[in-house]
């Protein structure tokens, strides 16, 4: 898998949209970008994934360089509820390739 | 829709024992589910993978052995680990993957903790 680096961690007034970069620049043609994220003591949950346009769905939205070098997630209307480690992860979808964890991105919504 | 479950949600047990945790896909059936590690503050780490009917495929260093992974059905995988000591002590989390797509679901993670 190609490696992410994501900032440790951001802080996000509520209400606002949260923008969390992720820079993956040896991916490959065949890779996808995925997004989950880990409320504390939960299980991963998944956010949206995409492979060159852009991605959108009722959770956030994802955003893709041209290059597909770096994408961003945007989480428009950041609640509280929203405080979580975000994760990025690019991987292939052929056969049983795996997601492998990085050190993700723990985002505070700050009331 | 997407759900999966996994029972218990904690645990604690004596050093010596061992502890079977159940990952269930409820609502899809799971061609494979995977097995992860978490230690705190750490993020998580694959520990094994597992297609229903076959022999799971475990990641270097996880002993086989002390975590034996059964995915007997398609909706059913079990980790056991034998002779689990204080440094098992973790939360592990299963995912499943549905035939045919490419998401993994996550269950709810299962707290360890072995006195």
């Amino acid at each position: 898998d190609a490696k992410t680096t994501q900032p440790p961690s951001m802080d996000c007034a509520e209400g606002r949209a949260a923008n969390l970069p992720c820079n993956h620049s040896t991916i490959s043609g065949n890779e996808y970008v995925y997004w989950y994220r880990q409320i504390h003591s939960q299980g991963p949950q998944y956010i949206i994934h995409g492979l060159k346009n852009n991605e959108t769905n009722e959770m956030a939205s994802l955003i893709i360089t041209e290059d597909r070098k770096s994408s961003t997630l945007i989480l428009p209307h950041a609640t509280l509820r929203d405080t979580a480690v975000y994760y990025c992860i690019v991987k292939s979808n052929f056969g049983n390739e795996k997601l492998t964890f990085g050190t993700g991105t723990r985002l505070t919504i700050i009331p | 829709g997407a759900v999966v479950s996994q029972h218990p949600s904690w645990v604690i047990c004596k050093s010596g024992t061992s502890v079977k945790i159940e990952c269930r896909s409820l609502d899809f059936q799971a061609t494979t589910m995977f097995w992860y590690r978490q230690f705190p503050k750490q993020s998580l780490m694959l520990m094994a993978t597992s297609n229903e009917g076959s022999k799971a495929t475990y990641e270097q260093g996880v002993e086989k052995d002390k975590f034996l992974i059964n995915h007997a059905s398609l909706t059913l995988s079990t980790l056991t680990v034998t002779s689990a000591h204080p440094e098992d002590s973790s939360f592990y989390i299963c995912s499943a993957r549905p035939g045919g797509l490419f998401e993994q679901y996550f269950g709810p993670g299962t707290r360890l903790t072995v006195t």
